[in-house]
């Protein structure tokens, strides 16, 4: 079975602080991982996938294999981060995702 | 182009009662899905197709059914409602044959309440 597991359900911080949204999985294949964002009153959309080793809006995040985390980083936080992020994997066929239980981020000014 | 659009935005049900939530794409997408989400749980996959008359159960299908007749059209419905099936679903699809490699695109959700 496949899991998905985001530590902290509240994380705060201050603005041009670090700030990094833990991610771990579970999964016996070779995953494909996610990082959803969901800003107040917006749809959820896809911040970021690991197979593009992209950088988008200031976040990264590098899928770990030996530690099974994919922690999604910003070096310096803005306010307009806040939101609630989830970290989703796609292991299985037929596109399905399964996403961990959500970072709700704040970032005070 | 609109994108996934999800109907009712708001819905107040009483037990036992039955509804149907709308969901139509208008991109052309094979898979379509319904997620619900609950405070502290993430979203679960209740019901996803790989396109017309092909549907099949997800995590926590119980209480619920879907029919996929058209590409555009996915419509969750909810028979005898209960109030575990207080929620937030949202509807989401994604291209065809890429799965979720290239992001979901999502519906805007249904608020839904029993009581």
């Amino acid at each position: 079975a496949q899991r998905v597991t985001q530590p902290e359900k509240l994380l705060s911080v201050f603005k041009g602080a670090p700030v990094e949204l833990k991610c771990n999985y579970s999964y016996s294949g070779s995953p494909e991982l996610f990082w959803y964002v969901q800003y107040s009153r917006q749809r959820l959309q896809l911040l970021l996938r690991h197979i593009s080793r992209e950088s988008i809006k200031g976040f990264t995040a590098d899928l770990n294999k030996g530690e099974t985390s994919f922690h999604l980083k910003k070096p310096f936080a803005q306010e307009e981060d806040s939101a609630m992020y989830y970290c989703a994997l796609s292991g299985t066929s037929y596109g399905k995702l399964t996403f961990g239980q959500g970072t709700i981020l704040t970032v005070h000014p | 182009n609109a994108g996934v659009t999800q109907t009712p935005k708001f819905r107040i049900l009483k037990i036992g009662q039955s509804m149907t939530l709308q969901c139509t794409q208008d991109m052309n997408h094979n898979y379509m899905y319904w997620y619900r989400q609950d405070p502290g749980m993430g979203l679960k996959l209740i019901y996803y197709s790989v396109g017309a008359g092909i549907t099949d159960k997800g995590e926590v299908p119980n209480g619920y059914n879907v029919s996929r007749s058209t590409t555009e059209d996915f419509p969750l419905r909810l028979e005898l409602a209960a109030p575990s099936q207080t929620s937030v679903y949202f509807c989401a699809s994604s291209p065809p044959g890429q799965g979720a490699s290239y992001g979901y695109t999502f519906g805007s959700g249904t608020r839904l309440t029993v009581v």
